[in-house]
């Protein structure tokens, strides 16, 4: 089975600092699909980055981009240039490239910009 | 275009009652799945469907039923609250296929209290 680990609960960051949010997962597919995902005050899930495991490039969106290493099995978060409404709980999280509704989560970091 | 769209936001129940959330997209989208949301758990799949007439277990499926007679519609039920099932529930659907994201497009949330 995939498991989703977030090993940091918290994290707090300087405006305009750059900040980075660790993901790591368990899997023994070789195709499949990274994600981060927002979770600000409001509830609603908001899509970041997603990163295909067969692209070896990493993905990039704007002052978000991640760190994907495959053979690690690792999947970093950055944000660069941090902004207060980029306050929010973010979770990692996988999905088999053959079955669109299992999204694994991980536990999630709550990350606070300090103005 | 709406989106997915989810109600009632807020629900009280006691013990033993029984409810149905209803979630909604008008996306056309052939996948559709229920999510809860307890502290310190990230998100956990309870039910998916995918596509009217087909439905199936995630990984916390007791205690809720689901059907899906519409592409549109995919309501969760709960047949009789208990305590264990306050939560935040989320509905997501996702279309795939012919290039698309595999982007799961998440509903606001319906916070349940169950006392």
């Amino acid at each position: 089975a995939q498991t989703v680990t977030q090993s940091q609960p918290e994290m707090s960051v300087q405006e305009a600092e750059t900040v980075t949010l660790s993901c790591t997962y368990d899997t023994s597919e070789n195709n499949y699909y990274l994600f981060w995902y927002k979770q600000p005050p409001s509830r609603q899930m908001i899509l970041v980055i997603r990163q295909e495991a067969y692209k070896q490039q990493n993905a990039t969106e704007n002052r978000f981009s991640v760190n994907f290493q495959k053979a690690a099995k690792s999947f970093s978060l950055k944000i660069s240039d941090s902004q207060l409404g980029d306050t929010a709980m973010y979770f990692c999280a996988f999905m088999k490239s053959h079955n669109t509704d299992k999204l694994i989560f991980g536990t999630g970091t709550r990350l606070q910009v300090f103005p | 275009n709406a989106g997915v769209t989810q109600t009632p936001k807020f629900q009280v129940l006691k013990t033993g009652q029984s409810m149905t959330l209803q979630c909604a997209q008008d996306m056309n989208h052939e996948y559709m799945s229920w999510y809860r949301q307890d502290p310190g758990m990230g998100l956990r799949l309870i039910h998916y469907s995918v596509g009217a007439g087909i439905t199936d277990q995630g990984e916390v499926p007791n205690g809720y039923n689901v059907s899906r007679s519409t592409t549109e519609d995919f309501p969760l039920r709960l047949l009789s609250a208990a305590p264990s099932q306050t939560s935040v529930y989320f509905c997501a659907s996702t279309q795939r296929g012919g290039g698309y994201s595999y982007e799961q497009y998440f509903g606001p949330g319906t916070r349940l209290t169950v006392t």
